[in-house]
């Protein structure tokens, strides 16, 4: 069974930074691609950026200098590390596979002080 | 960036009624190694997305018969044959031909 399982979530001060880990499992993880999406409350669904199984990184214009994909294949984790978040980056992110074909439950990350 | 236009926003339907939803990008989503990365994700009231119909039209592993998902280019339709209410939730068009990958605002599907 396919399975991912966000971590690292909670309050972060403006300016701060957070790193936000998901754990996969169930499926070839290293010849898969992967991407972080996010969620702000009540709204609708955001993709953040996306790491190729060979290393290639993307990122939305809105995150790009301050957000960094990375992945470990050994340990099967993928993380997003969140530098100087905004007010505006609060949201429940999620990481997905592929092109979306699973989806992990979420870690919610509030951006206040 | 390409935008995803989806129509309507908000759709009441009665139990057992078909229901449709489109989807417009401002580009074609034709991409160079011949597939349309148009893909339809549903999203029930406090649950992750999921993953209904991927490249148009093929439905992942699980999804009920009555979902379909067509068209070509830029426009695209995703039909639900008969709504049942465990369709209730938010469905959200995206594309993943052009970089950065981009979804369309959701559609809330309702029972009526």
């Amino acid at each position: 069974e396919v399975q991912l399982l966000e971590s690292g979530g909670g309050l972060v001060q403006p300016g701060g930074s957070l790193r936000l880990s998901c754990a996969a499992s169930g499926f070839s993880y290293s010849n898969s691609d992967m991407s972080w999406v996010r969620q702000a409350p009540g709204k609708g669904l955001e993709w953040v950026s996306f790491i190729s199984h060979s290393g290639i990184t993307y990122y939305a214009d809105s995150v790009k200098g301050r957000f960094t994909i990375s992945r470990d294949i050994s340990k099967n984790m993928l993380y997003l590390q969140m530098n100087s978040p905004r007010a505006d980056d609060t949201a429940i992110y999620y990481c997905a596979r592929g092109h979306f074909s699973a989806w992990g439950q979420g870690a919610l990350v509030t951006v206040s002080s | 960036d390409v935008v995803m236009t989806q129509s309507p926003l908000s759709l009441p339907v009665p139990l057992g009624q078909p229901a449709s939803i489109s989807c417009n990008s401002s580009q074609s989503l034709l991409y160079s190694d011949g597939n349309t990365y148009l893909h339809w994700l549903q999203q029930r009231p406090g649950q992750s997305p999921r993953r209904l119909i991927y490249q148009v039209s093929n439905r992942d592993s699980g999804v009920p018969d009555r979902f379909s998902g067509s068209g070509s280019g830029t426009d695209f339709t995703l039909k639900i044959s008969r709504v049942e209410a465990e369709d209730v939730g938010v469905y959200y068009c995206m594309q993943g031909s052009h970089w950065p990958w981009t979804f369309g605002q959701g559609t809330k599907v309702e029972i009526k």
